[in-house]
């Protein structure tokens, strides 16, 4: 079993939609990262949290940290949101663990 | 414009060649990473390096190879001892403390196919 675990593993959407990623781990961690990964391939990072919820823009990212759970949230989608979104732990050891990450797709 | 840098974009190869990938960045980060994307697969780290001339093994090292003797530079050696070279390789840096919110920054990628 996959230490960092992504659902749903691809998603489409209608232009507006609001939309959730998850991401479960089975370690223990320091921070939790989600990424976004374009279709060229290049990763930019998009949060970076240990605990509670952070907002940028239509994004919102919350982790749980007893339940070793995270969400992304992105309202009111759009057809450039479309992209691989990665959610990647760090552990205490300092290494970092990635999830396989999930491809959304927004029609508009 | 501060970041980093990865060439070529696309590399192709014959079986049994040894390739070398390039990576650069100007960020003034210590630490610099290999990882190796396959489909459907998370990022899995091959080498690491947290400060010039000294680097290790990450979680897929076997048939790689990799050079620290620059700062800003971190190229990545894919022997023809790797089994399965043809893959998405992505270099990242990052600052290097010892914190938990050292952020990775990733470069653009670099796309071999071996044949």
């Amino acid at each position: 079993k996959n230490e960092v675990e992504q659902s749903p593993q691809n998603l489409t959407a209608q232009e507006g939609e609001f939309i959730t990623i998850n991401c479960s781990y089975s370690v223990g961690i320091s921070a939790l990262h989600w990424l976004q990964q374009h279709p060229g391939g290049g990763i930019v990072s998009l949060f970076m949290l240990s605990s509670g919820k952070k907002k940028h823009g239509r994004l919102i990212a919350t982790i749980n940290i007893q339940e070793k759970h995270s969400s992304l949230h992105i309202t009111a989608s759009h057809p450039r949101d479309s992209a691989v979104y990665i959610c990647a732990v760090r552990r205490w050891t300092n290494d970092m663990r990635f999830g396989a990450g999930t491809r959304l797709t927004v029609k508009p | 414009d501060g970041g980093i840098t990865q060439s070529p974009k696309y590399l192709f190869r014959k079986e049994g060649q040894n390739v070398t990938l390039s990576c650069e960045q100007n960020l003034n980060h210590d630490a610099m990473y290999w990882y190796r994307q396959d489909p459907g697969q998370g990022l899995r780290l091959i080498y690491y390096s947290q400060i010039v001339n000294d680097f290790q093994k990450g979680d897929i090292a076997e048939g790689y190879s990799v050079s620290r003797e620059k700062k800003e530079s971190f190229p990545l050696t894919v022997t023809s001892a790797q089994k399965n070279p043809t893959a998405f390789y992505l270099c990242a840096s990052s600052r290097g403390r010892e914190s938990r919110w050292d952020e990775q920054y990733f470069g653009p990628g670099t796309r071999l196919t071996v044949t």
